[in-house]
């Protein structure tokens, strides 16, 4: 049973297409994230959702469209992609506590996307 | 702002030496610190976590890490590598109030036979 699941698993597109990746956990967690990996393994956060409402919006584009439909879901849509985009995006989820810094996030499978 | 350094790119070793991955944080606080292993086209799944108590951390597949205040270290260590820890480790800091974790550049490691 996959706790954090994320489709598709590669996505391989033309510049200035429009693309959504989606993010499911069944974790009954409440808070939800994405990360962007870059071809040097770098990893950055994106967006981060607590209880559908966005917490943490890190200086992206607003190309990028996060959108939590239920707590259960998090997706994301990319609108006019650019060769820069390509990268593995990473969906993570927690369950809130008092630390907050200090959950600890489960993270998905990743999506591979690669503008042509 | 918090930051994580990983010093080492890349790391070999043979199978059944011992293994110590360095990470240096910067907070202005008591840190949550955090190891995960990502394994080649997989998610990231977590090693161990620290956030206060004791400063020695087990964690999964034989890894245990020290916390240390003095020298702003979390460095992970396994006293007998196996080949399949061969992965990419990333050291993570979570600051209190944010959701959301700051991630080390990561050491991939190689495991000679």
């Amino acid at each position: 049973d996959t706790a954090v699941s994320q489709t598709p698993k590669y996505l391989v597109t033309q510049m200035g297409n429009d693309k959504s990746i989606k993010c499911e956990q069944n974790l009954g967690h409440d808070t939800m994230y994405w990360y962007k990996q870059d071809s040097k393994k770098f990893l950055k956060i994106m967006f981060s959702y607590n209880n559908k409402e966005l917490i943490i919006n890190e200086t992206v584009p607003n190309r990028f469209s996060p959108k939590s439909p239920d707590k259960a879901h998090l997706n994301l849509h990319i609108n006019s992609l650019e060769l820069g985009d390509s990268a593995v995006y990473f969906c993570a989820s927690s369950q809130a506590t008092g630390t907050s810094g200090g959950d600890t996030q489960y993270f998905g499978p990743g999506t591979r996307l690669t503008v042509l | 702002a918090q930051s994580v350094t990983q010093p080492d790119i890349h790391i070999t070793v043979s199978e059944g030496a011992s293994l110590e991955l360095r990470c240096n944080y910067s907070y202005g606080a008591t840190p949550y610190l955090f190891w995960y292993v990502q394994s080649p086209g997989q998610g990231l799944q977590l090693l161990l976590k620290y956030f206060s108590g004791d400063t020695l951390v087990q964690g999964i597949k034989g890894f245990e890490a020290e916390f240390k205040r003095s020298q702003s270290s979390f460095n992970l260590r396994k006293p007998s590598v196996h080949w399949s820890d061969a992965a990419e480790y990333f050291c993570a800091v979570g600051a209190e109030g944010r959701r959301a974790l700051t991630f080390g550049s990561g050491t991939r490691l190689q495991v000679q036979p």
